[in-house]
């Protein structure tokens, strides 16, 4: 079935240390990619998103990349502030559902030590 | 521009009572969206809607019922809490047509003992 992996599930970094994040899903006909950050107490943000039809997209500090091929896809973060640490979540949109359907990973929380 | 309001924020249920979450969004969104989130879970569909009028059900969607009587409210109902729906709660909202970000609200924890 339709589903997306991300690891790591916790992430701790010193402050101004890149940090990664890894996701894989299975429905090789997704096409939209978006990433969330959840503070603490709130709700999921979108950060930063990228479709299919790219590789690679960049927002100051973040990045993501698109490896369609081998059907992943990573959050890049550098020169992390404490204020970046927080959950964050990976999804993919699978082909069917006939609505605007997304399928989260299971969360990665990260932590960034002054 | 408050985009989507929850309420309430945090509610302390017994078990087998009833009760409404409320959801509503400001941006002229199509589509909303009911997610729950458990530890270790990540974010899980309950139910969602295309538009006023329709609902449809997710992934867990026992338990619950919605209704989207006007197109910038989405409620959820428990209509005999069990402590299994002990949880937080987020509700979504998203434009018309496929491959668009989501907008969530700040969530309703509840708690049924």
């Amino acid at each position: 079935g339709e589903n997306v992996e991300q690891h790591p599930s916790t992430l701790s970094v010193q402050e101004g240390d890149s940090a990664v994040i890894k996701c894989t899903y299975s429905d090789s006909a997704s096409n939209y990619f978006p990433w969330y950050k959840q503070e603490l107490g709130k709700g999921p943000q979108l950060i930063i998103d990228i479709r299919s039809n790219v590789g690679e997209k960049k927002d100051q500090r973040i990045a993501v990349t698109l490896n369609k091929t081998a059907k992943h896809f990573s959050l890049h973060i550098t020169e992390t502030q404490p204020e970046d640490s927080a959950v964050y979540f990976c999804a993919a949109s699978p082909l069917s559902g006939g609505y605007n359907k997304l399928i989260f990973g299971a969360g990665t929380r990260l932590a960034v030590h002054p | 521009n408050a985009g989507v309001t929850q309420t309430p924020k945090f509610r302390v249920l017994k078990t087998g009572q009833s009760m409404t979450l409320l959801c509503a969004q400001d941006m002229n969104h199509e589509y909303m969206y009911w997610y729950r989130q458990d530890p270790g879970m990540g974010l899980r569909l309950i139910h969602y809607s295309v538009g006023e009028g329709t609902t449809a059900k997710g992934e867990v969607p026992d338990g619950y019922n919605v209704s989207r009587l006007k197109k910038q409210n989405f409620l959820l109902g428990l209509e005999s809490a069990a402590p299994s729906q002990t949880s937080v709660y987020f509700c979504a909202s998203s434009r018309q047509g496929l491959n668009y970000g989501y907008t969530f609200g700040s969530g309703t924890r509840l708690t049924v003992v």
